[in-house]
């Protein structure tokens, strides 16, 4: 069974930093790319940042990029999300999502976690 | 930067048909696919690549895509159907990864 399991999340200062962790188990871990999709209080989906299999590529919204580190280590079956510089638009529901990839090259999410929450206040 | 429009809310009654659209400038070209996310939830992929169900989803879920529009269809809608509902695609750019859409809200009572 694919399980994706977050954790880290919690209360931050605007400026601070956390670290997310998604410990992932039921698959190949090593095989697929890994994306963080965030969803603010009362708010849609966005999708926050990505990393493959094999940490060659890494990707960012752009109101992240510059702020936050996606990383993975393949050993413990685990990717990472160490966010910087955090800010109030930052408070959401963190998820990470197991990665497919489409034949036309688009990345889309078949198993998700369930969250962990990130506030930011001061 | 891309956008995906869906209608705010769908109210349909038990047993009848719930059908959520999604626009976006791109989707003549591009695959769609949708996401469900009961309250409290994580998000569940319901349709990928326009019309594919994954495995364990009930065969009421259905979509479609056609020029500028794709379509997520519930036939004989059901309580636990009530949920938000996310149409996710990419533009035109080549990029691999895509955007969600603003959501749909889908009551059904």
């Amino acid at each position: 069974e694919v399980q994706l399991l977050e954790s880290g999340g919690g209360l931050a200062q605007p400026g601070g930093s956390l670290r997310l962790s998604c410990a992932a188990s039921g698959f190949a871990f090593s095989a697929y790319a890994i994306t963080w999709v965030r969803q603010a209080p009362g708010k849609g989906l966005e999708w926050v940042s990505g990393i493959t299999g094999n940490s060659g590529v890494t990707d960012y919204a752009d109101s992240v990029r510059g702020r936050f580190t996606i990383s993975r280590d393949n050993s413990k079956n685990t990717v990472y999300l160490q966010m910087n510089s955090l800010r109030g638009e930052d408070t959401a529901v963190y998820f990470c999502a197991r990665v497919r990839t489409a034949t036309v090259g688009t990345w889309y999410f078949d198993y998700w976690g369930q969250g962990t929450l990130v506030t930011v206040s001061s | 930067s891309y956008e995906l429009t869906q209608p705010p809310s769908v109210s349909v009654s038990p047993g009848q048909t719930a059908r959520i659209t999604c626009s976006g400038d791109a989707l003549p070209k591009k695959y769609a696919y949708w996401y469900q996310q009961k309250s409290g939830q994580a998000p569940v992929l319901v349709i990928y690549e326009d019309s594919k169900r994954p495995s364990g989803i009930p065969e009421r879920f259905s979509g479609s895509r056609s020029g500028t529009m794709a379509t997520l269809t519930i036939s004989g809608a059901q309580v636990d159907d009530e949920a938000d509902y996310y149409c996710y695609s990419t533009d035109s750019s080549g990029n691999h990864r895509g955007v969600f859409g603003t959501g749909t809200k889908v009551t059904v009572l």
